[in-house]
């Protein structure tokens, strides 16, 4: 099947700092991906749909500001949270379409962020 | 608005016994139905799904789904458990018009397989 990569798995950043988080598609092209923030005991909560080559679509309540998607090639898009504080901590996760796929999403491995 | 019911938060079930995670669903149209599994700080991994044709719907590690139109469910079957299946089960829905950015998720079941 299609493999969706997340890098870094853990990371622990200091209050104030910014941290990227990279989603890689690696054996096909993805137009649109989409990234999901999940809480404990929770389902996925999309946050933006990246779409390679235009401005990410964010959904309500989600502040574009701090949370930066950049699509810039097919098989690569990134997450920055910005000035991170602790609620950000959480598990971010990114999913990819792949287009000759017949409905099924492809999810990266998730990125687990702990903001001391 | 559509959304995507599991019912039940967690389910044990004893190794070699049958299992079965609930979904039920309401959307407009027919529906594009999804399971997915998450193993501990993982991302998802995808099982199975619906889209058209035979309403039982076989995948991943001997997983099967049965859609039910006028129960509007699609809940997750196997002939037999085993340990490794323990993990959390997502259940997903995206009306067959809208793209993927439809997609809701479930809120998960945890599947518990006792040894």
């Amino acid at each position: 099947g299609a493999v969706v990569s997340q890098h870094p798995s853990w990371v622990i950043c200091k209050s104030g700092t910014s941290v990227k988080i990279e989603c890689r598609s690696l054996d096909f092209q993805a137009t649109t991906m989409f990234w999901y923030r999940q809480f404990p005991k929770q389902s996925l909560m999309l946050m933006a749909t990246s779409n390679e080559g235009s401005k990410a679509t964010y959904e309500q309540g989600v502040e574009k500001d701090k949370f930066l998607i950049n699509h810039a090639s097919l098989t690569l898009s990134t997450l920055t949270v910005t000035s991170a504080h602790p609620e950000d901590s959480s598990f971010y996760i990114c999913s990819a379409r792949r287009e000759t796929s017949t409905g099924e999403l492809f999810f990266g491995e998730g990125s687990r962020l702990t903001v001391l | 608005a559509q959304s995507v019911a599991q019912p039940e938060d967690q389910v044990n079930v004893a190794e070699g016994n049958p299992l079965t995670v609930k979904c039920t669903y309401s959307v407009s149209g027919n529906p594009y139905l999804f399971w997915y599994v998450q193993y501990p700080n993982r991302g998802l991994q995808f099982l199975l799904k619906y889209i058209t044709g035979d309403n039982l719907v076989k995948g991943s590690y001997g997983f099967e789904a049965e859609f039910n139109k006028s129960q509007t469910s699609f809940h997750l079957k196997k002939p037999s458990a085993l340990v490794s299946d323990s993990a959390l089960y997502f259940c997903a829905v995206r009306p067959p018009s809208g793209g993927y950015q439809k997609v809701t998720f479930g809120i998960g079941t945890k599947l518990q397989v006792i040894p």
